[in-house]
């Protein structure tokens, strides 16, 4: 299957901060790439579609502001989120679209803000 | 209403046993429906997918199906320890909604 790879796997920041998480597609092109966003023992909640070369479409209630997406080739997409707090604490999960449905997800990023 | 529900959990079952994970779901026109794995701080593979009523086979797993009843169903044969990991049901509307999940646990 396609592979989709994320870094950094961890990273740990001081409250206030701001943190950038990429997501590279390496053996195809992804024209689309969705964040999620994963609190312990609960499930996947999608933040936004990144689309190639135009403005990501942001879930209600998650905060364009706070939560930047660029996708500015093919293979990357980068979230970052910016002026951290400990409750951004999260598990962090980057996937592309392969048949319709099917996600190849990224290794995931765990951020710990302190 | 939450679109996706799953039995919470966690399932414990012995090596050797079948597990059996339910899931329901709430939009009656969803299409198209996934069980992925996840194993403690990791990313969710996928391990199925099914788009018909009935049930579909690979290898020890089987998902069923019924849109009528909105449900849909994994079933792990011969359980092993190595599937002890947390299992999604994921429903594709125009983008995939994911269960909660059931933690499954296989005793050796």
């Amino acid at each position: 299957g396609a592979v989709v790879s994320q870094h950094p796997s961890w990273v740990i920041c001081k409250s206030g901060t701001s943190v950038k998480i990429e997501c590279r597609s390496l053996d195809f092109q992804a024209t689309t790439m969705f964040w999620y966003r994963q609190f312990p023992k609960q499930s996947l909640m999608l933040m936004a579609t990144s689309n190639e070369g135009s403005k990501a479409t942001y879930e209600q209630g998650v905060e364009k502001d706070k939560f930047l997406i660029n996708h500015a080739s093919l293979t990357l997409s980068t979230l970052t989120v910016t002026s951290a707090h400990p409750e951004d604490s999260s598990f962090y999960i980057c996937s592309a679209p392969g048949q319709p449905g099917e996600l190849f997800f990224g290794e995931g990023s765990r951020l710990t803000v302190l | 209403q939450k679109e996706v529900e799953q039995n919470s959990g966690p399932l414990s079952v012995p090596e050797g046993a079948i597990a059996s994970l339910n899931c329901t779901y709430s939009d009656r026109g969803s299409q198209s429906f996934f069980w992925y794995r996840q194993y403690s701080g990791k990313s969710p593979e996928l391990i199925m997918s099914i788009y018909s009523n009935g049930d579909k086979e690979d290898g020890r797993f089987t998902a069923q199906l019924n849109k009528a009843s909105q449900y849909v169903s994994l079933l792990i044969r011969d359980s092993q320890p190595s599937d002890s990991a947390t299992y999604l049901c994921a429903v594709n509307d125009y983008k995939l909604s994911f269960g909660a999940g059931t933690t499954v646990t296989v005793r050796a």
